[in-house]
């Protein structure tokens, strides 16, 4: 059952503390990457990786980290420098970066209080 | 930014009615695509149409592409309540290696 799978679903976390959100994929794309959602804004690219140990900033990657030390898994942790965290976390992954259609995980909620 | 924008933010109709959802965009892309996202899940590929095409069918769907005027549309036909959910538009612009997505219009399909 090919797939990309996000744990956990939902996440609660105090201020101040660093969370890493996981994203793994058996689909093996080489291209993966992390989006936020907020209400009302769409979706905003946060990192993605066109390859295994390599990865760029996308349009709001401060107060965020990730790496990709294997194929098929390209985990997100937010740190502390975040400003505001709560959000509903992304990951995607497709055969190649750019033109490709991308394949969605179900998401996570994270809430910072 | 390059965000594209969905027209119109949310649109509500009675089952069998056809919906239709517009996209804008703002420079020359290779292809354009459409998604879906049902309320708190990933969103779901629906339809890619590439800059040199300008209209694609899959089965309810029907997406236009104009590029002189930067825009696309996605037309529901014969609506179901199932089909309630978000729907994004995703540009490849030239020169990108990643999508950027709108903010997506709201569907609410009544039975």
């Amino acid at each position: 059952d090919g797939g990309i799978t996000q744990s956990p679903k939902y996440l609660f976390r105090k201020e101040g503390q660093n969370v890493t959100l996981s994203c793994e994929q058996n689909l093996n794309h080489d291209a993966m990457y992390w989006y936020r959602q907020d209400p009302g804004q769409g979706l905003r690219l946060i990192y993605y990786s066109q390859i295994v140990n390599d990865f760029q900033k996308g349009d709001i990657a401060e107060g965020y980290s990730v790496s990709r030390e294997k194929k098929e898994s390209f985990p997100l942790t937010v740190t502390s420098a975040q400003k505001n965290p709560t959000a509903f976390y992304l990951c995607a992954s497709s055969i190649l970066a750019g033109t490709y259609e991308q394949y969605f995980g179900p998401g996570t909620r994270l809430t910072v209080t | 930014s390059q965000q594209g924008e969905e027209d119109p933010q949310a649109l509500s109709i009675q089952e069998g009615e056809n919906a239709t959802m517009n996209c804008s965009y703002k420079t020359s892309i290779n292809n354009l695509q459409w998604y879906r996202q049902n309320s708190g899940r990933g969103l779901v590929h629906l339809i890619l149409i590439r800059s040199n095409e300008r209209e694609k069918h899959s089965g309810r769907l029907r997406v236009t592409l104009d590029t002189s005027k930067k825009s696309s549309s996605l037309l529901i036909t014969a609506s179901r309540a199932a089909d309630t959910a978000s729907y994004f538009c995703a540009t490849d612009y030239s020169g990108y290696s990643t999508l950027t997505f709108g903010k997506g219009t709201m569907l609410l399909v009544s039975p």
